[in-house]
């Protein structure tokens, strides 16, 4: 299966700062990636899909502003989480999805914003 | 309305005791995957299963797919404290460029020694 990457994976900012996440597809080239969101004992909430090269995809309730994506290659995917506040606190996992149909899931990005 | 049912949502047993989750659907899915996911860390992937009545094992685990393709299985056998952690279905749905993977809502299972 495709193995992803996430940096970092941990990060604490204070609240009104913005704060990148970068997924990586290390061994398949992803033109579709999809990042969720998920808060504990909880399961996945799909947030966006990410497209390489065009605009991505969010699901309803999702503000496109607050959570920017971009796809520049085919192997990396970034979420930007603008102003941050206490309440974006969250779990944040990006995935690939290979030619069958299977997702395969980076290790998560934990962001705790103060 | 939860596309994707998934039971039970919290499971506590002893070492040594079988257990069974359950994915149920009134959608047909074109296939359907189950993760286990540990805190702190993303899902991993344990197996997809394709056809209708498919079964597959994996050491102490197997998995099954409804003969219509809307509801899923994983029976454990024997379970160990290794086994604990969130287990996930997630049904896939594809036409042409419309492709949808919708998760289940868990099950955290704990395996107490």
């Amino acid at each position: 299966g495709a193995v992803v990457s996430q940096h970092p994976s941990r990060v604490i900012c204070k609240s009104g700062t913005s704060v990148k996440i970068e997924c990586r597809s290390l061994d398949f080239q992803a033109t579709t990636m999809f990042w969720y969101r998920q808060f504990p004992k909880q399961s996945l909430m799909l947030m966006a899909t990410s497209n390489e090269g065009s605009k991505a995809t969010y699901e309803q309730g999702v503000e496109k502003d607050k959570f920017l994506i971009n796809h520049a290659s085919l192997t990396l995917s970034t979420l930007t989480v603008t102003s941050a506040h206490p309440e974006d606190s969250s779990f944040y996992i990006c995935s690939v999805r290979d030619s069958q149909e299977t997702q395969y899931f980076g290790p998560g990005t934990r962001l705790l914003v103060l | 309305t939860q596309l994707l049912e998934q039971s039970p949502q919290f499971l506590s047993i002893q070492e040594g005791e079988n257990l069974t989750v359950y994915c149920n659907s009134s959608s047909v899915f074109s296939s359907l995957q189950w993760y286990r996911q540990e805190p702190g860390e993303g899902p991993v992937l344990l197996v997809t299963v394709v056809t209708g009545g498919e079964v597959k094992k994996l050491k102490r685990l197997t998995f099954q797919f409804g003969d219509a393709r809307k509801d899923s299985s994983l029976h454990i056998t024997a379970a160990q404290p290794g086994d604990t952690g969130l287990y996930l279905c997630a049904g896939a749905q594809s036409g042409g460029s419309n492709y949808k993977l919708t998760f289940g809502k868990g099950t955290l299972l704990t395996v107490n020694p």
